[in-house]
């Protein structure tokens, strides 16, 4: 079956510093990747996405990319600050069954002080 | 334009009780998820809906647990006679149809209902 490991946390970092989040995934057919992101009190939002091997998702100054050869996606960011602090999740959409359904890790709580 | 919207955000009952829980998409998307998010599980997929039919029901953890889809739009998801364990939030996605040739489809969270079970 598809599951998806990711990095425990709590990730505490000062502001400027670098930050990576390792996610690595275990998949039956050829999975797009996706990191989610959550804030604190609001809902899950799509942050990045990569559909297939060597793929570069990018946003928000956050880069991840899809390694096959490592089954990897990791997060990373050069420079983060304060209103980065949220909970980072890696997933995992595996389209053999048509029906796209995500599978998550278990997420990663990032704090980012001033 | 409006996003997924959930009822009700929190509620509150009784171990045994039944409740509803309430999901909007996004107007015009056709497939429909329902996730779990609680501390000993993290998130955890419960059902699909493709228009009104849900072809995959795989996560659904018991059969106190069912759902339905309505119009090919609004869907509710039930559980009967609840127990404690089922506490957790609950959080819908809708997606639109799929774009030929593309291996995903973007989904679209609602901001959840946090059921708490006494």
């Amino acid at each position: 079956g598809n599951s998806v490991t990711q990095m425990e946390g709590p990730v505490t970092l000062s502001e400027e510093a670098f930050l990576t989040i390792n996610c690595t995934y275990t998949a039956t057919g050829y999975p797009s990747l996706f990191w989610y992101v959550q804030y604190p009190g609001e809902g899950l939002q799509l942050l990045l996405k990569a559909t297939k091997a060597d793929d570069k998702g990018s946003n928000k100054g956050f880069e991840a990319t899809y390694r096959k050869e490592t089954t990897s996606f990791h997060l990373e960011k050069g420079s983060v600050q304060v209103s980065d602090s949220a909970v980072y999740f890696c997933a995992l959409s595996d389209s053999l069954l048509n029906d796209y359904k995500l599978s998550f890790g278990a997420g990663t709580t990032v704090t980012v002080r001033a | 334009g409006a996003g997924v919207s959930q009822s009700p955000s929190n509620k509150v009952t009784e171990k045994g009780k039944d409740v509803e829980l309430r999901c909007d998409p996004i107007s015009g998307h056709t497939a429909l998820y329902w996730y779990r998010q609680s501390l000993g599980q993290g998130l955890e997929f419960l059902i699909y809906f493709q228009g009104n039919s849900a072809p995959d029901k795989s996560g659904l953890p018991s059969d106190r647990f069912s759902a339905e889809r309505t119009g090919g739009s609004v869907s509710t998801l039930t559980i009967q006679r609840t127990q404690q364990e089922d506490s957790a939030v609950y959080l819908c996605a809708s997606s639109p149809p799929p774009a030929s040739g593309i291996g995903y489809n973007e989904q679209f969270f609602g901001p959840g209902t946090r059921l708490t079970v006494l």
